[in-house]
């Protein structure tokens, strides 16, 4: 069965705290997206990768931080930069190029303790 | 400016009563326009994608059209399972290959 794994589905973080949240898809497809979900807003890209060992900064990227050292592999660090990071988190597939659909995971929900 | 909007925010249908959520988007080049469901606490399920105006999809009692500037999500006689958050998002020349998504509308469906 094909798809996009996430987890944790839920995670807790203390004051000062790094948490990486993990990503996988076994889909073959070569580029891969972090989205941050806050209730009544649209999905915000934080971080892209249309390759392996690159990546790009999306709207949102400030206090986070990616890798991306494995096709199937695209982990997301919420570092103790980021003030705010209680939200869904949501991971993303595509195959390479224009008009190709996204596929979601089932996301992690991050919680601040 | 936001460049993809969503209305109503909310809507509340009885079982068997057909409407429509509005998707409508301002940005130039439109690559293709996509119609995800999300139910609470889940990632987005795809539904369509549409790539030109004139352009129509169908998949049991949902039907997505596209025009220059907008497109619906058509419901046919609902049921209480369509109840979820309708999302679109878009992808233009401006973003590349990155999708713009717009709010969301919240569909319940009562029996």
């Amino acid at each position: 069965d094909g798809g996009i794994t996430q987890s944790p589905k839920y995670l807790f973080r203390k004051e000062g705290q790094n948490v990486t949240l993990s990503c996988e898809q076994n889909l073959n497809h070569d580029a891969m997206y972090w989205y941050r979900q806050d209730p009544g807003q649209g999905l915000r890209l934080i971080y892209y990768s249309q390759i392996v060992n690159d990546f790009q900064k999306g709207d949102i990227a400030e206090g986070y931080s990616v890798s991306r050292e494995k096709k199937e592999s695209f982990p997301l660090t919420v570092t103790s930069a980021q003030k705010n990071p209680t939200a869904f988190y949501l991971c993303a597939s595509s195959r390479a190029g224009n008009q190709e659909t996204q596929y979601f995971g089932p996301g992690t929900r991050l919680l601040v303790l | 400016e936001d460049q993809v909007t969503q209305s109503p925010e909310a809507l509340r249908l009885q079982e068997g009563e057909s409407s429509s959520l509005n998707c409508s988007y301002t940005v130039s080049g439109l690559r293709g326009l996509f119609w995800y469901r999300q139910d609470p606490g889940k990632g987005p399920e795809f539904l369509f994608t549409l790539y030109s105006a004139g352009e129509e999809k169908e998949k049991e009692r949902l039907k997505a059209t596209l025009t220059k500037k907008e497109s619906f999500l058509h419901i046919t006689a609902p049921k209480p399972e369509d109840s979820a958050t309708y999302l679109c998002a878009v992808q233009a020349v401006d973003y590349g290959q990155n999708f713009v998504f717009g709010p969301g509308t919240r569909l319940s469906v009562l029996p």
